[in-house]
């Protein structure tokens, strides 16, 4: 059964520390994998990474995926409290499979 | 707005009445998905269509779901005999079916609350 993992499941910082949050999968049929953020609605889309060893930054965020370990991490740097979401990472086969996120708290 | 829509935004509804939900997504995108998400869970897959077939459904959509996309653009998803596990988010995401992987888009959702 195709499965996505995520940890830590929760996470509690101070403005201007760097986290990093990690996803690993074994699924069939892998096409990408997707990191998304989340507040009190919808998630939003952040990422999409295809190939290994290619990070995709945006920001102050960060991302990359190692095909051959199965895993992908994303990298916030000098978070701030408007980080403070569910970060959730999704792998794309015919549909979406979801990890069941990290949620990040930052205070100031 | 362009984006994907879902109505109602939020249902209450007593144990066992049936409810409705409705998705219009993105024109373009041929690709439908309905998703369920409860609390501190990351969604959970319900069933995708693209244009009007229905593809796949999963184990967790029991014979009291149904999902239709009858003319290919909007879908609805119907929940018969609601029970209090049904309480969740129901969100619809729509995409471009193809060979390169695109994200989806989601909409904002449709709470259900079962008293």
């Amino acid at each position: 059964e195709d499965k996505v993992v995520q940890s830590p499941l929760s996470l509690v910082v101070h403005e201007g520390d760097t986290v990093t949050l990690n996803c690993s999968y074994e699924v069939t049929n892998f096409r990408s994998l997707l990191w998304y953020k989340q507040e009190k609605k919808a998630p939003t889309f952040l990422f999409m990474l295809t190939s290994s060893g290619i990070e995709k930054k945006s920001g102050r965020l960060s991302s990359i995926l190692d095909k051959k370990e199965l895993f992908s991490i994303l990298n916030i740097t000098a978070t701030q409290t408007g980080d403070s979401a569910v970060y959730l990472c999704a792998v794309r086969t015919d549909k979406l499979i979801f990890g069941t996120g990290t949620r990040l708290q930052v205070f100031p | 707005d362009t984006g994907v829509s879902q109505d109602p935004r939020h249902k209450i509804t007593k144990r066992g009445q049936n409810v409705t939900f409705r998705c219009d997504p993105i024109s373009e995108h041929n690709r439908l998905y309905w998703y369920r998400q409860t609390l501190g869970q990351g969604p959970e897959f319900l069933t995708y269509f693209q244009n009007e077939a229905q593809l796949e459904k999963s184990r967790l959509l029991s014979d009291r779901f149904s999902a239709e996309r009858p003319k290919g653009s909007f879908s609805t998803l119907e929940i018969q005999r609601t029970e209090q596990g049904d309480s969740a988010m129901y969100l619809c995401a729509s995409s471009i079916s193809g060979g390169f992987p695109g994200e989806l888009f989601f909409g904002e959702g449709s709470r259900l609350t079962v008293l």
